[in-house]
Order: C-alpha cells, then sequence, then structure tokens
C-alpha cells in the first residue's frame, strides 16, 4: 500500500531558528501534498496545499512566508518553519496523493512533533 | 465552505458495550467522508471512507459508518468495544474541486473513554 514517511518524528529548536521536515511518498508519485497542524488536543487544520512544481496554496491565516513549502519532486515536500517561536510548537502531519489513486487516496504521514524553546 | 461537526467531544463506553460517534458535515459538492483514528502522539489511520454507492462501509477493526444524504451524517458504530478502541476519533470531509483533490477538512474530534 502507498506509504508517506515524514522525518523527523520530534524535534526541539531554539526560538528565532528555522527548522525543516520532510515529508516523502516512498512507494508511489505524490502529484498532491497537503500540510496540516494540530494543537494540543485539537482538530487538524488544513496550512496548505502543494502541487509538484509549483506554488503552495496556503489556506486563510496561514503565513506563506514563516511556512515555506517546496514539493520540488514527486516524491518529496518540505515544510520550513521560519524563525520559530514558541506559538509555532505544534503536531505537523503530512498527507499525500496521487492523481492516478483512488477516490480519496491520501496517505497520512507519522507527523512530526515540534517543540520551540 | 465545507465544515464538519463532531458534537461530543468525549464519549465513555464500557467494554463490550456498542459505539455510535456522531459527525454532521457541510460541503458544497459531493462529499468523500473519512473517520480517522489517533492514538496519543501518532499519526492517523484510516479506519474507513465512503465516496458512493452502497451507504452503509464496512471498515478496518469491525467498524462501519452509515451515509445519510438527508441528514448530512456520517456515523461510526462498533457493536461491540475493545478497550484497544480507546482513541480519538475524527470525522473529515473531502471532495475535487476544479484544480484538483481538496485537502480534508477535519472535525474537533471524539475522545473515546473504554471503561473495564
Amino acid at each position: 500500500g502507498a506509504v508517506v514517511s515524514q522525518h523527523p518524528s520530534r524535534v526541539i529548536c531554539k526560538s528565532g531558528t528555522s527548522v525543516k521536515i520532510e515529508c516523502r511518498s516512498l512507494d508511489f508519485q505524490a502529484t498532491t501534498m497537503f500540510w496540516y497542524r494540530q494543537f494540543p488536543k485539537q482538530s487538524l487544520m488544513l496550512m496548505a496545499t502543494s502541487n509538484e512544481g509549483s506554488k503552495a496554496t496556503y489556506e486563510q491565516g496561514v503565513e506563506k512566508d514563516k511556512f515555506l513549502i517546496n514539493h520540488a519532486s514527486l516524491t518529496l515536500s518540505t515544510l520550513t518553519v521560519t524563525s520559530a517561536h514558541p506559538e509555532d510548537s505544534s503536531f505537523y502531519i503530512c498527507s499525500a496523493r496521487a492523481d492516478s489513486a483512488p477516490m480519496g487516496g491520501y496517505t497520512f504521514g507519522s507527523g512530526t512533533r515540534l517543540t520551540v524553546v | 465552505a465545507q465544515s464538519v461537526t463532531q458534537p461530543d467531544i468525549h464519549i465513555t463506553v464500557s467494554e463490550g458495550a456498542s459505539l455510535e460517534l456522531r459527525c454532521n458535515y457541510s460541503y458544497g459538492a459531493t462529499p468523500y467522508l473519512f473517520w480517522y483514528v489517533q492514538s496519543p502522539g501518532q499519526g492517523l489511520q484510516l479506519l474507513l471512507k465512503y465516496f458512493s454507492g452502497d451507504t452503509l462501509v464496512q471498515g478496518i477493526k469491525g467498524f462501519e459508518a452509515e451515509f445519510k444524504r438527508s441528514q448530512s451524517s456520517f456515523n461510526l458504530r462498533k457493536p461491540s468495544v475493545h478497550w484497544s478502541d480507546a482513541a480519538e476519533y475524527f470525522c473529515a470531509v473531502g471532495g475535487y474541486s476544479g484544480g484538483g483533490a481538496d485537502g480534508l477538512t477535519f472535525g474537533k474530534g471524539t475522545h473515546l473513554i473504554i471503561q473495564p
């Protein structure tokens, strides 16, 4: 079945630094990737949608200059949290799908717990 | 705009008892509906999904869900819960817009507690 690998699973960084999170589709070509954010004990909120080779489409209220998304290949998308602050601490989850996937073929990564100190 | 409502934040059920988790959705086009389960600190596991056809959908771990268009609902059920079912359950809706597949909109989740 389709597998998405997300790395790192946990990261702690100092305030003001940048952190990169990788999302890889291991056995399929991910035409579209989605990034979600989940605050403790809350739901997942869609941050942005990225299509390979195109600029990401950000949801309302998400700062594109703070959350840089790159989808340079069909198997890799990265989310970079720039100049991280404690309020950016959250659980970030990616999801990927291929155009050829059956309806609703979204595959989720295992998530990245970001803690900014 | 699409939305998902899970009216129950917490549900407590005795082991062996039946379970129903409620989900109502709002979506402007043909909805694709999902139920996911999440254990603490973990990612999401897909339980089942509905796109079309038979409105009663069977999933993994003995779960099923019924799509009722007239009620805009997609409730999750299980006839007999096990202690290992304790987790957070999310209902989600998605679909396709002109630009391709939409990202999913999730409900706030229902925390399931199993009593021995």
